[in-house]
């Protein structure tokens, strides 16, 4: 069971330039979000899912562009890079269904540098 | 969602019992608390979850006054791999429109020394 998976784990994008970060799941979990997390600081929520081809945003939704076209995938992408966007993102799935705990299970991370 | 504080950070030694306090006064009817922990460079991992009085698990204890308004995770007997960030959470996570508030604070970084 590989839980929530994230690729790439590294990433250095120039100033401008587009990319996009992988999220997968295979636990079935309707709920998904992405999370950054700045040196020192806690996590922020920049968007989420509660579902396949339902998102909203979160607290820093700004420069970023999220879909949800199946259960497992949940890709966030980044329009135009700045620096102020390097920071380690983190994918996070939970279940919602009714009696669940609705632990939220996270990926390893993608680390991220803007020059 | 319910605004928690906690301590930024906490110090113990090896083999001690470390118990992390968070205040969420304003905390509702339907919220739950969940406490996360958090290694360098991981993604933050379940520990704890809990409604009301005490709540215990194979890594930790969860304790829940009367009337909900802090909680306490206990961490018995300490070791060096413990040390981490531990955040606290409370919410109705039920709630799909509460997925907008599902924030993490700044956390309590705790360091067990030898």
């Amino acid at each position: 069971n590989a839980g929530v998976t994230q690729t790439p784990k590294f990433q250095v994008l120039k100033t401008g330039q587009s990319m996009t970060l992988q999220c997968a799941q295979d636990m079935n979990h309707e709920y998904m979000s992405w999370y950054r997390q700045d040196p020192g600081m806690g996590l922020r929520l920049i968007h989420y899912s509660v579902g396949a081809g339902i998102t909203d945003q979160g607290e820093v939704p700004n420069g970023y562009n999220v879909s949800r076209s199946t259960t497992e995938d949940f890709p966030l992408r980044l329009l135009s890079a700045a620096p102020s966007q390097t920071s380690v993102y983190f994918c996070a799935s939970s279940d919602r269904s009714a009696g669940a705990k609705n632990i939220q299970y996270f990926g390893a991370g993608t680390r991220l540098s803007v020059l | 969602l319910a605004k928690t504080t906690q301590p930024i950070s906490m110090d113990s030694y090896e083999g001690q019992e470390v118990n992390i306090t968070c205040s969420h006064n304003n905390i509702a009817t339907n919220d739950y608390i969940t406490w996360y922990q958090q290694f360098p460079s991981q993604g933050p991992r379940f520990i704890i979850q809990g409604y009301k009085t005490k709540v215990t698990n194979e890594v930790a204890s969860l304790f829940i006054p009367a009337d909900r308004k802090s909680s306490t995770l206990s961490l018995p007997r300490v070791s060096l791999s413990d040390t981490a960030v531990y955040y606290c959470l409370v919410g109705d996570f039920r709630d799909p429109t509460a997925g907008n508030k599902l924030t993490f604070g700044g956390g309590t970084r705790v360091l067990v020394k030898p």
